[in-house]
């Protein structure tokens, strides 16, 4: 069976301070991974997705993650977040359906 | 480009009474379509998908149905309608083997 966790319910950074969420993943093959943002009230954007390849992806937005395939993680980091990064973040994994992890909401503080 | 719409935006009903959520996209053909409802707090669970027109697979037992009258429509459906019904109901479209999905704007449905 395919899930995935993200350990941080709630994060609080200050602007211009570095961002990492992390996201652990279940799944029986090579995963395909996907990072969606959710700002309140609207639908999911995705932010970026891993298939094969390089394990550093670039995203939209500045974000990067990095899948590590020994520790079973997919993180997400942001050098430098902006006021505007303030949202929910899922982790998801999966083929044509998709798992996602409970989410991560980030506050960004001035 | 494609375009994926959902209407209504928001919705009041009281229980008992029927559901009809529309979902529609545009810009490009035999998409699999979901549905996901997402609870206050919560993350985002899926109610059904579809590859193809008629064909509906239901991932949670329910009082929720799904159709998919057109090849880019997928509409959700319930006859009487549940509290525990309330939420975010969000589409999403995906196509070949990449496997990402594209997420509408979403309906909140609040049931009184």
């Amino acid at each position: 069976a395919q899930s995935v966790t993200q350990p941080d319910i709630h994060i609080t950074v200050s602007e211009g301070a570095s961002l990492e969420l992390r996201c652990n993943y279940s799944y029986g093959a090579t995963p395909y991974l996907f990072w969606y943002v959710q700002s309140p009230g609207q639908g999911l954007q995705l932010l970026l997705k891993y298939f094969s390849g390089d394990t550093l992806v670039q995203g939209i937005k500045g974000f990067e993650a990095e899948f590590k395939r020994s520790q079973s993680s997919f993180n997400l980091r942001k050098p430098s977040v902006h006021w505007s990064d303030a949202a929910e973040y899922f982790c998801a994994v999966g083929s044509y359906k998709l798992s996602f992890g409970a989410g991560t909401t980030v506050t960004v503080r001035a | 480009s494609q375009t994926i719409h959902q209407w209504p935006a928001t919705l009041v009903q009281p229980v008992g009474s029927p559901l009809s959520l529309e979902c529609t996209v545009e810009g490009t053909s035999n998409p699999n379509l979901y549905w996901y409802r997402q609870a206050a707090g919560r993350g985002l669970q899926l109610l059904f998908y579809s590859v193809g027109i008629g064909q509906i697979s239901s991932e949670v037992p329910q009082n929720l149905s799904a159709s998919r009258p057109q090849d880019r429509q997928f509409i959700l459906s319930s006859k009487k309608l549940l509290l525990s019904d309330s939420g975010f109901y969000l589409c999403a479209w995906g196509q070949g083997f990449s496997y990402e999905q594209y997420f509408g704007p979403g309906t909140r449905l609040t049931v009184t």
